[in-house]
């Protein structure tokens, strides 16, 4: 199975900063078509996940231009600039590129 | 609107078999996947499963000799079997569209005798 290793577990933001998170992946996750299977998943207290970014490096639909995404064919890394309250909650990379898709551990993002 | 929403038995038995069902609307499952994550009580995301729009299914290899994913397109619900549940099975259980944007509430499974 595909590792995801994210870092750092938890992270305090002060409103209006940025904050960036890393997820290493044990393979490469470019496929076959030239598409990079990596996601960003935000997952609010109490809430279900919903979709930040798809395919390494594009926004989903709804989602503020405040998230971007980069990265190679195995390290990747979620960029929030100007943290807002609304964006608390665990923050997941997952990946699509074979079976078991899998989800990295998770980061917690807080406000200081 | 497009919505899901999952049901099904808040406890099951050790060795028992969970039963949960995803009712849909504003999509159609032929022509959109469905997928089955859970979450254990405090922990991260675990995806389970799926059925295609053509109704073929995969699953997570941890799971598959104990999972069966089917659906009834009339009446736009899709249903995840589990059988020998233990307690490593208690979480909360997602269903969500093509794996992306749009996803249940998520139904609380409890496996305690």
């Amino acid at each position: 199975d595909i590792v995801l290793t994210q870092a750092p577990l938890s992270v305090s933001v002060t409103p209006g900063e940025s904050a960036s998170i890393s997820c290493r992946s044990s393979k490469s996750l470019l496929s076959s078509k030239g598409i990079t299977s990596l996601y960003w998943y935000l997952q609010r207290p109490g809430k279900s996940p919903q979709l930040l970014i798809y395919q390494m490096s594009n926004l989903a639909s709804g989602v503020p231009d405040r998230f971007s995404s980069s990265g190679s064919e195995t390290d990747f890394t979620l960029k929030i600039s100007k943290v807002e309250t609304e964006d608390v909650g665990v923050y997941y990379c997952g990946h699509r590129l074979e079976y078991p898709y899998t989800f990295g551990a998770g980061t917690k993002l807080e406000l200081k | 609107q497009v919505q899901l929403k999952e049901s099904g038995p808040g406890l099951v038995q050790p060795s028992q078999t969970l039963s949960l069902t995803c009712t849909v609307s504003g999509f159609s499952l032929t022509s959109n996947s469905v997928h089955w994550v859970r979450q254990p009580p405090g922990k991260g995301l675990e995806w389970v499963g799926a059925i295609w729009s053509g109704g073929s299914t995969d699953y997570n290899s941890a799971l598959k000799s104990r999972l069966s994913i089917s659906r009834d397109t009339s009446k736009s619900q899709v249903f995840l079997k589990m059988n020998s549940l233990q307690t490593e099975d208690t979480a909360i259980y997602f269903c969500t569209r093509n794996y992306g944007s749009y996803w249940g509430q998520g139904v609380m499974v409890t496996v305690s005798s």
